[in-house]
Formats: C-alpha cells, structure tokens, sequence
C-alpha cells in the first residue's frame, strides 16, 4: 500500500491564480480530511468527508473547496489563491469517523502565496 | 471554540535526559492522542489514550490520560539523536457527523549529542 499520497510536494502560486492540490489514499479509507498547518498553530481542519459524495466543513474551511467523487480521491481546490493561505497542507485518511485516533497523514504540501 | 495549551513549546536538552511535555484544556476529551513530526512529513501516531487515569507506554515514551480528562501528558526516557521534531498532542470527541480532534500547537525537540 502507497498510504496516503499528496501532490504536488510544493508549490508557488501569484495571488489570484487557482490549483488544485491532490490527495488520494488506497486503504479504503471512508473519512479523509484537510488540514492546515501553520507556524505555531499546530493543525487546523478545512474540510472532511466521511464518504464518496459527501463533504462537510471544518474549523477554517474559507477559500477552499472539496469534493469527494471517488473513495480514494479527495482534492482541495483553491479558487482564487491569497497570502493567507501560505501553509504546509496535510490530507489525512482513516477506515470511518469513529477511527479518527487512526488517521493516516500524507507528507504534506509546502504552498506559497505571493 | 475548544483549544489545547501543549508546554513547552520547544526543548533543547542533551542526549540522554529524560524530556516531559503536557496539554491542558478547560474541556473534556474522550481520547487523548500524541503525534510526532519529523520535518517534512505528516504526523505520525505514536501512542492513543481511551480512559481517564490511563498509563500507556511505547517503547521509550509514556503517555498518561489525566484524571480530570482534561489533561495528558509525555514522557520521553533517555532521549536519543532520532527523537529530534515536532511533538503534537491532540483531544478527540466522537459526535455528530464530524467528531472533534483538536491539537495543540506542539513541542518542538532538539536533542544534542
């Protein structure tokens, strides 16, 4: 198993410009989630699913948008990118909700916002 | 909303001390959860705690579930080189759709030889 993989490893984007960051998993994980992780401010949730067609909001979920098509894909989109959200984003998977003390965490993506 | 005061929030300390870190919160968890971060990488788990009063062990690291729920803490003995990151604790409520993980913002340990 490849775990939980991200792409891409890091990125540099102009302030206005959008991407899309990927996040899939071959685990067969139902929940999968975004996190945040900012300097000091350990991680912050952005979005989750708890399965293939439904999202839900987290703790700062403002600038990003998800969806969930496929159990192993979960991208996070940044429709018009700010300095704000220069950040180190980390996509995370478990077996179901009740198994979050078992979430498997990807390497990250290393995004900056000019 | 619900936040986590994780202390210190860095430690230098000389191989082979002993180290000990801890979370506090003004709420209640149903499990409490310690993650380290190497740089470059994810967090990864290393121990989970399910009941109040819980001392769990793994390897060299113990983790202690705080009677109050309110608290935890980690003890890490004769620290080695490898041991160098960024240590995340993190409080966990199963409810509603989402459950609720919280971290804290994390010790970050050097250790020189």
């Amino acid at each position: 198993n490849a775990g939980v993989t991200q792409t891409p490893k890091f990125q540099v984007l102009k302030t206005g410009q959008s991407m899309t960051l990927q996040c899939a998993q071959d685990m067969n994980h139902e929940y999968m989630s975004w996190y945040r992780q900012d300097p000091g401010m350990g991680l912050r949730l952005i979005h989750y699913s708890v399965g293939a067609g439904i999202t839900d909001q987290g703790e700062v979920p403002n600038g990003y948008n998800v969806s969930r098509s496929t159990t192993e894909d979960f991208p996070l989109r940044l429709l018009s990118a700010a300095p704000s959200q220069t950040s180190v984003y980390f996509c995370a998977s478990s077996y179901r909700l009740t198994g979050l003390n078992e979430q498997f965490f990807g390497p990250g993506t290393r995004l900056t916002v000019l | 909303g619900q936040q986590l005061n994780q202390s210190p929030q860095s430690m230098f300390i000389q191989e082979g001390e002993d180290v000990s870190m801890n979370c506090t919160s003004s709420s209640i968890f149903n499990t409490w959860l310690w993650y380290k971060q190497e740089p470059g990488e994810g967090p990864v788990l290393l121990i989970a705690l399910y009941k109040a009063g819980e001392l769990t062990s793994n390897g060299r690291l113990t983790a202690q579930f705080g009677i109050t729920r309110k608290d935890s803490f980690l003890n890490i003995s004769a620290s080695i080189p490898s041991d160098v990151g960024i240590y995340f604790c993190a409080g966990l409520n199963y409810g509603g759709s989402q459950g609720n993980l919280i971290f804290g913002k994390g010790t970050k340990l050097s250790v020189k030889p």
